[in-house]
């Protein structure tokens, strides 16, 4: 079976610590996303990497970086985390064809910031 | 920045119903994406299509490219369909519908 695994399910983190994130997949995807997902917004990109070393912002990078030193691996960071940033956060990965490419999602790491 | 609508945003339906999921979007495509997503978080691919009508075991997806319009069908429906089910677009990038939340009851 492919998969996206992430490496906690949930977290609790305090204003201002930095939180890190984790995904891999086992596909040998090109493609990396980040997203979150809030009630009545659906899922928002944060940053996607189209190969080791690269990244590209999506649509709401503020507060967020990342990370892509190997292939499989596929790092969210927040520097500072904020109560603005309690959210579901969603890995996904995905194959190079542009319309037969399928997401695949892991499991969701849900962070509350208190 | 393309617009995806779904409805109805919530449905319950008694089991063994035919359901019918409507998503819609207001620019041009090059494929759209159909995803289930259970409590906890997790979230499923059921179809990618880019025109005409795909079916596995009792969905079935379909999608009209000249009205921007794609359906999500759900034949003879049991309490284990009842998930989250999202529409996503793929304009570069995917954009996502909101989601709606299916409960069928024994």
């Amino acid at each position: 079976d492919v998969k996206v695994t992430q490496s906690s399910r949930y977290l609790v983190k305090r204003t201002g610590e930095k939180v890190f994130l984790e995904c891999v997949q086992d596909m040998d995807h090109e493609n990396m996303f980040w997203y979150r997902q809030d009630p009545g917004l659906g899922l928002r990109l944060i940053y996607f990497s189209y190969d080791v070393k690269m990244k590209e912002k999506g649509d709401i990078p503020e507060g967020y970086s990342v990370s892509r030193e190997k292939k499989e691996r596929f790092s969210l960071i927040l520097e500072s985390a904020s109560t603005n940033q309690t959210s579901m956060y969603l890995c996904a990965s995905r194959g190079t064809h542009p319309n037969t490419g399928e997401l695949f999602f892991g499991e969701g790491s849900r962070l509350t910031v208190l | 920045k393309n617009e995806v609508e779904q409805s109805p945003q919530n449905l319950t339906a008694q089991e063994g119903e035919f359901i019918t999921i409507n998503c819609s979007y207001s620019v041009g495509i090059s494929a759209l994406h159909w995803l289930q997503q259970h409590p906890g978080g997790g979230i499923v691919s059921l179809f990618m299509l880019s025109s005409g009508k795909k079916k596995h075991g009792r969905l079935i997806a379909t999608i009209n490219i000249q009205e921007k319009h794609s359906s999500l069908h759900i034949t003879a429906s049991h309490p284990r369909d009842s998930a989250v089910y999202i529409c996503a677009v793929k304009v570069g990038q995917f954009y996502f519908g909101t989601g709606t939340s299916l409960t069928v009851i024994p």
